[in-house]
């Protein structure tokens, strides 16, 4: 089975921490993704990686930034907690689908942030 | 830019109808389309996964159709069952693989 895991599932932290979310993979996939989920908002592409040490911003860079150190592994680091990142936040990966047929993604099972 | 639209955003039906969701994009030059599932609170599971160059993909009740060169898919789910109540996306890979989703259609079935 495809496994996609997220460091935690609940979080509640202060204003202004440093906050790490962790997704781990195991399905040696090159493309991981870190998406935010609000109600009536959707998701949106906070970061994306296309490899180790390679990350392109997504629609909501700002105020996150990201680390991308082995392949099964990529973290999403709010840099000073704000209370209008309360949020979930879903890690995602898969294959670059060049039409091969792998082009599946997989999730992570989502972390709710509470920035108090 | 690559847009995904999902309508109805809600839809509620009795238990054992057949029904449709729908999808729509606007950028056809896309490797796939993949139909997701959410239940409150929770991640993403992965439904179906059609390949570009298929018409249709099947797993058990559900039936996923695409056709791109007018930007839509459907999602048909027979005999619905109070199980299926979930709001269910479907996404794209845009042409760097960065995966754009629609908002989802929250389907509630009614026992």
């Amino acid at each position: 089975d495809v496994k996609v895991t997220q460091s935690s599932r609940y979080l509640v932290k202060r204003t202004g921490e440093k906050v790490f979310l962790e997704c781990v993979q195991d399905m040696d996939h090159e493309n991981m993704f870190w998406y935010r989920q609000d109600p009536g908002l959707g998701l949106r592409l906070i970061y994306f990686s296309y490899d180790v040490k390679m990350k392109e911003k997504g629609d909501i860079p700002e105020g996150y930034s990201v680390s991308r150190e082995k392949k099964e592994r990529f973290s999403l680091i709010l840099e000073s907690a704000s209370t209008n990142q309360t949020s979930m936040y879903l890690c995602a990966s898969s294959m670059p689908d060049r039409g091969f047929g792998n082009g599946e993604a997989f999730f992570g099972q989502g972390t709710r942030l509470t920035v108090v | 830019k690559q847009e995904v639209t999902q309508i109805p955003a809600a839809l509620s039906v009795p238990e054992g109808e057949n029904l449709v969701l729908n999808c729509s994009f606007t950028d056809s030059a896309i490797y796939n389309l993949q139909w997701f599932r959410q239940d409150p609170g929770k991640g993403l599971t992965s439904l179906l996964l059609i390949q570009s160059s298929q018409r249709e993909q099947t797993s058990g009740r559900l039936n996923a159709s695409l056709d791109k060169s007018s930007g839509r898919s459907t999602l048909y789910i027979a005999a619905s069952q109070p199980g299926d109540s979930a709001t269910y996306l479907c996404a794209v890979p845009n042409r760097d693989d960065k995966i754009i989703f629609g908002k989802g259609t929250r389907l509630h079935i009614l026992p």
